[in-house]
């Protein structure tokens, strides 16, 4: 089941905040977040498994709601390092196979 | 960290032939890999889960017939695209995890492939 991404497309200046969300309609086993450059392989950025959870590094966080049905990423002072595509991929169950959100387009210009 | 290597990164092919892709891991063991497929501006489809020493799982709509996928050692998975048609012309790109890492997957450079 293929998880819901907002929004599909974010255009900021440099230094500006975002927030991407990445929803379930049944409880998820973890939540993992990518970064994708055009014509390059998706770029891990981190991994959710608890209800409840916050983690982060540099000015890129990620939260997992007490449910596990809803994952936010959190991109502070964006850099434009920061353009890219954001995926969310989610894993119901045991199971390891993730299934990705349609994406988020994050265009960060100067 | 972990290391997928996938090669080629670009093939061009005549239509009706069939086409490998190899996808590697470098320096880890992975008892499964996954296949995905991304069109342009679009999401990574799941294709399949290859599972060392066994067959591998195929995602509802995909042809197993079509993409044949061999895992035939811990670091190394196949796919062929078999019969190849300008409508299998896509990105295709495989992923692994570490499992001594508590980290996500590792994709590889991804496959670009065209079929005319």
């Amino acid at each position: 089941q293929q998880p819901v991404q907002s929004p599909q497309a974010v255009i900021l200046r440099e230094g500006e905040d975002a927030v991407i969300n990445c929803s379930s309609s049944k409880a998820l086993y973890s939540v993992h977040w990518y970064r994708q450059k055009h014509g390059e392989a998706p770029i891990f950025l981190m991994i959710l498994l608890k209800g409840g959870e916050q983690k982060g590094h540099d000015k890129i966080s990620a939260s997992f709601n007490e449910k596990k049905q809803q994952s936010s990423l959190y991109l502070t002072a964006s850099q434009l390092s920061y353009s890219g595509t954001y995926f969310c991929g989610t894993a119901q169950g045991g199971s390891e196979k993730l299934v990705f959100g349609k994406g988020t387009k994050l265009t960060v210009n100067p | 960290g972990a290391v997928v290597s996938q090669h080629p990164s670009r093939v061009i092919c005549k239509s009706g032939t069939s086409v490998k892709i190899e996808c590697r891991s470098l320096d880890f063991q992975a008892t499964t890999m996954f296949w995905y497929r991304q069109f342009p501006k679009q999401s990574l489809m799941l294709m399949a889960t290859s599972n060392e020493g066994s067959k591998a799982t195929y995602e509802q709509g995909v042809e197993k017939d079509k993409f044949l996928i061999n895992h035939a050692s811990l670091t190394l998975s196949t796919l062929t695209v078999t019969s190849a048609h300008p409508e299998d012309s896509s990105f295709y790109i495989c992923s692994a995890r570490d499992p001594r890492e508590a980290s996500g997957y590792t994709f590889g450079s991804g496959t670009r492939l065209t079929v005319v």
